[in-house]
């Protein structure tokens, strides 16, 4: 069956740390670019972050830049985020999701990457509070 | 960033209804414009990708049309199963944005 379950989420103390984590099957986890999206309560989807599959490329949103790191382990199908420094702001349903890379530009020198998202998982909620 | 809005925020229809929700685009962005049906407690689900493209499994009641900065979402009769929320997103760029979502409700 082709799926991706997260796990990780809970509540955390601000300035804390946690580390999400996907497992995917059903399809070839390597060849995929993959990506996080969160979705804070009762508000619109906000994407977090995404990794290639081609070149292990990782991007991110401005708002987590420098506090969440992207990774994944293909032996293992899996996608993990690194949540530090988190914020009250970082509330939210964190979805794995797969990437399907539509466009690629050049802009004042940086490659730029569209995506749009084919499969999710269910999400895992992640809450900042003291 | 490329901003994207979309209207209405909500609105109520019935049964056998033809509904229309509109994406608008900050900048041209080609036909590089995406659609999900969410509904509460889910994940998104793809309906449309690259416009007017329907995503494998979804019903044909459902349509996208557009380019550039306009777009379009059709369901050409409403369902029980479509009362959700329905959000554009363009992959023209990094970062991916989303539209701030379009709730379909019962009348």
């Amino acid at each position: 069956e082709v799926q991706l379950l997260e796990s990780g989420g809970g509540l955390v103390q601000p300035g804390g740390s946690l580390r999400l984590s996907c497992a995917a099957s059903g399809f070839i986890f390597s060849n995929s670019d993959m990506s996080w999206v969160r979705q804070a309560p009762g508000k619109g989807l906000e994407w977090v972050s995404t990794i290639s599959g081609s070149d292990g490329g990782k991007f991110y949103a401005d708002s987590v830049k420098g506090r969440f790191t992207i990774s994944r382990d293909n032996s293992k199908n899996t996608l993990d985020l690194q949540m530090s420094s988190l914020r009250a702001e970082d509330t939210a349903v964190y979805f794995c999701a797969k990437a399907q890379l539509t466009r690629i530009s050049v802009l004042r020198g940086a490659t730029v990457k569209g995506w749009f998202f084919d499969l999710w998982g269910r999400g895992t909620l992640v809450s900042v509070s003291s | 960033d490329i901003q994207m809005t979309q209207s209405p925020s909500s609105l109520s229809a019935s049964v056998g209804d033809r509904v229309t929700i509109t994406c608008r685009a900050s900048q041209s962005i080609n036909f590089f414009l995406n659609w999900y049906q969410q509904k509460p407690g889910k994940a998104p689900n793809l309906l449309i990708f690259a416009a007017s493209s329907l995503q494998s499994g979804v019903p044909s009641r459902f349509s996208g049309s557009g380019s550039g900065t306009d777009f379009t979402l059709t369901i050409s009769s409403l369902e029980s199963e479509d009362f959700a929320t329905y959000y554009c997103q363009q992959s023209y760029n990094a970062p991916p944005t989303f539209g701030g979502g379009t709730k379909v409700e019962i009348k």
